[in-house]
């Protein structure tokens, strides 16, 4: 079946450490890929995206995201944690041209002082 | 720009009684989504629209669901009787029409509370 995994419920990490949240699809076709961040109470925040060229993308807050087409994954990375990332991350496709938003089930970030 | 206001940001009501969420999407946006949150089920897409028409509702999870988009500046998804299972976030969203790749744009959220 077509879905978005996000394999880590939950990630602690401290602070000034790396981090990498892991995401894969399952899609026939590369599919459009974003990462959203949602700190508590708040909607959803655009972190970055990937569609085609360069598969090391860059975004705010000083994250970035590798797309890996053997691996059908699209992991985010970011070198040193801030108190402040603490939060939800989703990852999401759009699979096709429907402009559907498909999310994964998300992975809440914790951050160690 | 304000961004994507929805409203009210909370609303507790009781089983059975009708409740309106409103959505103001970002001027000059073509596309307008409803998403539902919840612990069990995650972010769900409910129903979208394009151009004030709707696309696809395939989301909507029953006849007691239903969405509008009267212009290009509001829609409102309604519930009617409302259960204590709706009880989640709701979340609109807006895009512009440049691609299935374009960012969409998340509104605060409404809490609701079914009693």
């Amino acid at each position: 079946a077509q879905s978005v995994t996000q394999p880590d419920i939950h990630i602690t990490v401290s602070e000034g450490a790396s981090l990498e949240l892991r995401c894969n699809y399952s899609y026939g076709a590369t599919p459009y890929l974003f990462w959203y961040v949602q700190s508590p109470g708040q909607g959803l925040q655009l972190l970055l995206k990937y569609f085609s060229g360069d598969t090391l993308v860059q975004g705010i807050k000083g994250f970035e995201a590798e797309f890996k087409r053997s691996q059908s994954s699209f992991n985010l990375r970011k070198p040193s944690v801030h108190w402040s990332d603490a939060a939800e991350y989703f990852c999401a496709v759009v699979p096709d041209s429907s402009y559907k938003l498909i999310f994964g089930s998300g992975t809440r970030l914790l951050v160690r002082p | 720009d304000a961004g994507v206001i929805q409203s009210p940001r909370h609303e507790v009501t009781e089983m059975g009684q009708e409740v309106t969420l409103r959505c103001k999407p970002i001027s000059g946006h073509d596309y307008l989504f409803w998403y539902r949150q919840t612990m069990m089920r995650g972010l769900e897409l409910l129903i979208y629209f394009n151009n004030n028409v709707p696309i696809d509702d395939s989301g909507m999870p029953e006849d007691r669901f239903s969405a509008k988009m009267p212009n290009a500046s509001f829609s409102t998804l309604k519930i009617q009787p409302s259960e204590p299972r709706d009880s989640a976030v709701y979340f609109c969203a807006s895009r512009m029409q440049t691609g299935p790749g374009s960012e969409q744009f998340f509104g605060p959220g409404t809490r609701l509370t079914v009693l």
